[in-house]
């Protein structure tokens, strides 16, 4: 199975901050990887998919990056709705796996 | 609007068989080119799938359940089901039911691998693996 280790596993913010989520995969995925948002509670929520193509509804202000190995999630300019666990996944092949997750706290 | 809603006995006894049910609506199972899956949330911990389902029968599992797991569609009801036998505590999670599309998002072909992206996701339901 491809592991996924995401970094940091969680980080303090402020309103405002500019994010980043890193998220490596144990073999090449190509750009394969997807992003999701869960909060406390709720049901997951698909932010990106395919490396960089934001879901219907999905603000601008988040973006991902990466190919390979090596992926980037990032948020510019930290919303209160924002505060949430993200998890990366992959879907090069079976089995998909995720990340451990980020949890992005308030500062 | 798609909507998957998950149900099922929310206690189980360890060693007997979890049993849930999907019910979709807002769609056909039986004419939409998705395949239908479940993920599972231990208490506090990471997403894990389970397995996934096409209306024509193909399914694939996570190897390490594989022995113990079935996922089938019934598309008269428009309902999918996860059958998990011989529970232990271990089982103890949230299960969600999701779908995925049944092609390579850059490729196009119609192949699993490549193809595993969830966008509509039930709500969840808390099974916990009790005596």
């Amino acid at each position: 199975d491809i592991q996924m280790t995401q970094s940091p596993s969680s980080l303090s913010a402020s309103i405002g901050d500019r994010v980043t989520i890193t998220c490596r995969a144990s073999q090449s995925i190509s750009r394969y990887l997807h992003w999701y948002q869960q909060k406390a509670g709720k049901v997951p929520k698909l932010l990106i998919y395919a490396t960089s193509t934001l879901q219907t509804g999905v603000p601008s202000r988040f973006s991902g990056s990466g190919s390979g190995t090596e992926f980037t999630l990032t948020i510019d300019s930290l919303q209160p709705e924002d505060f949430a666990t993200y998890y990366c996944q992959q879907g090069y092949s079976t089995p998909p796996t995720f990340g451990q997750g980020t949890k992005v706290e308030i500062k | 609007q798609l909507q998957l809603q998950e149900s099922g006995p929310g206690l189980v006894k360890p060693s007997e068989t979890l049993s849930l049910t999907c019910t979709v609506s807002g769609g056909s199972i039986g004419t939409s080119d998705y395949y239908w899956a479940w993920i599972r949330q231990p208490p506090g911990k990471g997403l894990e799938w389970i397995g996934s389902s096409y209306h024509s029968g193909t399914t694939y599992y996570k190897s390490s359940l594989k022995s113990r797991v079935t996922i089938s569609v019934d598309t008269s009801k428009n309902q999918f089901s996860l059958k998990l036998n011989s529970v232990t505590a271990a089982d103890t999670a949230m299960y969600f039911c999701t779908r995925h599309p049944p092609y390579d998002f850059w490729t196009g072909s119609y192949t699993v691998e490549g193809s595993y992206y969830f966008d509509y996701w039930g709500r969840g339901i808390l099974v916990t693996v009790s005596s």
